[in-house]
């Protein structure tokens, strides 16, 4: 079946400009997470979802970070007023979890690559 | 992450030897433990994992090894070869209870022909 999918690959705004990014998780998968990615670094994690609730949002940088998962399958992720720092990889990552349950494999996209000019 | 770290940022090998990158977590109550691949402008892809009821899991030349008393678990190569040259990543549990991985900063494998 599809993996995880994200759009778009790549996306250039200018500083202040709003972004949103989309992920499209493996079907049937219930949990959701977004991970911000700097050159060189690892996955650091932003947010979670359980179905349509996001049960952790503690990773969130400011309050100009924003993230959603209405019917708890595709899920958005946006950015206000954009400014030089959002620069990075955001990726997606889907799993079959339900709530507390540790052990369970991600299954990831292949990010949107934000440069903020 | 703030509570696992990862040792070494770099490993260069010749084609044929092994590779191992070693991970160390804080949290004695985190209870499995992923290894990712990254290879330059791609996703993250899961090549072997570990729960903490097993101290080995060996998948052809890759091996995971768990050590809960020392709280770090290792990852092995043998036979390295050119298409192992990628970012490499552990995870573990952060704090807290629920299955919020932190990761390590990661370990960037080169195996020279």
């Amino acid at each position: 079946g599809a993996g995880v999918s994200q759009s778009p690959r790549y996306k250039v705004a200018k500083r202040g400009q709003d972004v949103a990014l989309r992920c499209d998780p493996i079907s049937g998968h219930v949990s959701l997470f977004w991970y911000q990615q700097a050159l060189g670094q690892g996955p650091e994690f932003l947010t979670y979802f359980q179905n349509e609730a996001q049960l952790d949002k503690s990773g969130l940088p400011s309050d100009r970070f924003f993230a959603e998962r209405p019917e708890g399958s595709v899920s958005t992720l946006k950015i206000q007023r954009t400014q030089q720092e959002d620069s990075a990889v955001y990726l997606c990552a889907s799993s079959l979890g339900v709530t507390g349950i540790v052990s369970q494999p991600q299954h990831f996209g292949d990010g949107t690559r934000l440069s903020i000019l | 992450g703030e509570n696992v770290e990862q040792h070494p940022s770099t490993l260069s090998v010749q084609e044929g030897d092994s590779a191992v990158i070693k991970c160390t977590y804080s949290d004695s109550a985190s209870n499995y433990f992923p290894w990712y691949k990254q290879e330059l402008g791609k996703r993250p892809q899961l090549i072997i994992d570990i729960r903490s009821n097993v101290g080995e899991k060996k998948d052809q030349r890759i091996a995971v090894t768990l050590n809960k008393t020392a709280k770090h678990f290792s990852l092995h190569i043998t036979e390295t070869q050119p298409e192992d040259s990628a970012v490499y990543f552990c995870a573990a549990p952060r704090k807290g209870g629920s299955y919020i991985p932190t990761f390590g900063r990661g370990t960037s494998l080169i195996v020279h022909p």
